[in-house]
């Protein structure tokens, strides 16, 4: 299995909103919707933002919202604020029940 | 409260095999519903999972490392064990691993990570 595609940074300003796409294949994003996103900074352990495309675990902001079309999934984080800047993970189950993660997205908060 | 503990040694020989454990407190690894995986991070770089193992015994491994890989589960302990043979430099990284309720989430508990290093 390879590895989700994401692109290698973003960037916006305060106020704004952005978006982190993650393409997979048929075989894990496009035909299963158990695609999380994961928040990670520096130095810590992922945290869970966005799990089964679309739903927030308890405690995480209105502001991260997820979607999916096609093999192509989306994290948009509105209203951004500076303590967003981070990097981002996308993961996706496969038709074989397995994990495949992409390759990870730095977000600055310019 | 859940928590997860990785342990093991931070220094291993390559062709070494190395074996990880990862505890937890305030779920049952026998649970219904209980998986629990082990993922690592090469420093500077991405997220690599590696194995799942689920409160049945069902296994689950990365297609690319299967063969060096072992997981399983000590329930009277409450531990969860990786083993990865012959290790290489390449396989320098933090190691994580986290929990998984299947019916409601996914990886929404993690340990803090062990960083591995692979030297002579």
């Amino acid at each position: 299995q390879s590895a989700l595609t994401q692109p290698a940074s973003v960037s916006g300003s305060p106020g704004q909103s952005v978006t982190i796409s993650c393409t997979g294949t048929s075989s894990d994003v496009g035909n299963y919707n158990y695609v999380s996103w994961y928040l990670q900074r520096p130095g810590k352990a992922p945290k869970l933002m966005i799990y089964d495309v679309t739903k927030r675990p308890s405690g995480v902001s209105t502001r991260f919202s997820g979607s999916k079309s096609g093999n192509t999934a989306s994290l948009t984080i509105s209203g951004l604020q500076a303590d967003d800047e981070a990097d981002y993970y996308c993961s996706s189950y496969t038709s074989s029940n397995t994990l495949v993660f992409g390759g990870g997205t730095k977000l600055t908060v310019l | 409260q859940i928590t997860l503990k990785e342990s093991g040694p931070t220094l291993v020989k390559p062709t070494q095999t190395l074996t990880l454990t990862c505890t937890l407190s305030g779920v049952s690894v026998s649970t219904r519903g209980v998986g629990v995986g082990w993922i690592r991070q090469p420093p500077g770089k991405a997220l690599e999972w590696l194995a799942f193992i689920y409160w049945d015994d069902d296994r689950r491994y990365s297609p690319s490392l299967k063969n060096r890989l072992t997981i399983t589960k000590d329930t009277s302990k409450n531990q969860v064990v990786l083993t990865l043979t012959n290790m290489d430099p390449v396989d320098t990284a933090t190691y994580y691993c986290a929990h998984r309720q299947v019916t409601i989430g996914d990886l929404d508990y993690w340990g803090q990570g062990t960083l591995v290093t692979v030297s002579s």
